[in-house]
Parts: C-alpha cells; structure tokens; sequence
C-alpha cells in the first residue's frame, strides 16, 4: 500500500523559511515522479512543483519560482520543499502526491501538512 | 497558468446523474488528452477518479465516467449516491516544464 507522510509544517512570519518533507512507503521511489499540491483554507487545489524520478528535473508553477525548491532523496524515500521568501498567500495544507507515471497525473496522495505564514 | 473553469456547485437526487464540465484552452484541456477528476470530501486528502480523460484507476465504481470535447471535459457521475457529496477538481497537462493546472472545484450536493 502506498503511503506518503508529509511533516515540516507549522506557523512561521512573513519572510522566514521552512522545509517540508514527504516521506514515501509501498512503492519503488525512484521509478516515480512527485509532485507538491497546496490547498489554502477553504479553497481549491494549486499545483505548486514537481520533480522527475531521478531528481534531475525540477518544475514550479510561477507564483514560487525563485522561492520554493524542491529536490528529493532516493535512498531515504523522502521527497522536500525548501520554502523561502514565504508570503501570507503560500499559508495552505501543503499535499505530496505521487505521479501515476502515465496520464500525467497523481494517483496517490499524503495526507497533507499545514504551513501558516502570519505576522 | 490559469485555472480551469468549473461551476462551483452540482446537485442531484439519489439515482439521477450528473454532470460537471472543465472548461480550458488549447494549451492545456484541448491540446491534450491528459485531463484527470479528484474527489475530496472535508478533511480528507484528494482520490484521483478519472485519469486520461476517460479511464478509471482500480477501485472507482462504474458510475464515474469522464470525456473531453474540444477545451471543455466532463465527468459524469450516474446513480447518484450520499457517499458521492464532495468537491470534486479537474487537473490537466499544461504543456513544456511539466506543468500542470486544476480547476476551482465544484461542491456536489446529493440532495
């Protein structure tokens, strides 16, 4: 069973940084891209960055560009997001979610962290 | 990187069906066919539904069903049943750097 267990999250001010994880289970880690979703409070979903199996190919969408990396750790299972720069607009529950490697799109997902950026 | 286009609510009575279209554009509905439906009830992380437009990963009833016409998609809920009340999010391939959009969402009351 594929299980994806998100942490790092937490309240931090306008401007301060803060690194999610996602740690993977139930399923070969290296063979699947992964993928950021965020979720602010009671809105809709936002795709925010992905990352290809071997972690050599990092995308974002624009509005974290510049801020957000992400990157990912095959021999811990472990895929992160290193948030910089953070705005009161990133506050959301951040989600991983796996790549269902065909179909461009995410079969599996955490159960989500919560990042709240406030003064 | 805009959003997809959903109307925010549905609703239905047990048994019926009912519709929920994703309006996009060439550069992400209609110019692929890479178009996927999420269920998400309250407090609850998203299931994917539909992936590929049309197909249904192992486990989703055959009551969800989803096509695509030019830059609009829909999924197709049949027999409308309580535990169906959720939001449920259209996603699509967007095109180079892998990117991806979703839609606003659209809350599904079965009434």
């Amino acid at each position: 069973e594929v299980q994806l267990l998100e942490s790092g999250g937490g309240l931090v001010q306008p401007g301060e940084s803060l690194r999610l994880s996602c740690a993977a289970s139930g399923f070969t880690f290296n063979s699947f891209a992964m993928h950021w979703v965020r979720q602010a409070p009671g809105k809709g979903l936002q795709w925010v960055s992905a990352i290809s199996n071997s972690g050599g190919s990092p995308y974002y969408a624009d509005f974290v560009k510049g801020r957000f990396t992400i990157s990912r750790d095959n021999s811990k299972n472990t895929l992160y997001l290193q948030m910089n720069s953070l705005r009161v607009e990133d506050t959301a529950i951040y989600y991983c979610a796996k790549d269902l490697g065909t179909g461009a799109c995410f079969d599996s997902w955490g159960q989500g962290t919560l990042v709240t950026v406030s003064s | 990187q805009s959003a997809l286009t959903q109307p925010p609510s549905a609703s239905g009575s047990p048994g019926q069906s009912v519709t929920i279209s994703c309006t996009g554009t060439i550069s992400d509905v209609g110019g692929y066919n890479f178009v996927s439906w999420y269920q998400q009830h309250p407090g609850k992380a998203p299931k994917l539904m539909i992936y590929e437009v049309s197909k249904r990963p192992s486990g989703v009833p055959h009551r969800f069903s989803g096509s695509k016409s030019a830059n609009t998609a829909s999924l197709t809920v049949s027999g409308l049943q309580a535990e169906d009340e959720a939001d449920y999010y259209c996603s699509s391939y967007a095109g180079s750097n892998n990117l991806r959009v979703f839609g606003g969402g659209t809350k599904l009351t079965v009434l």
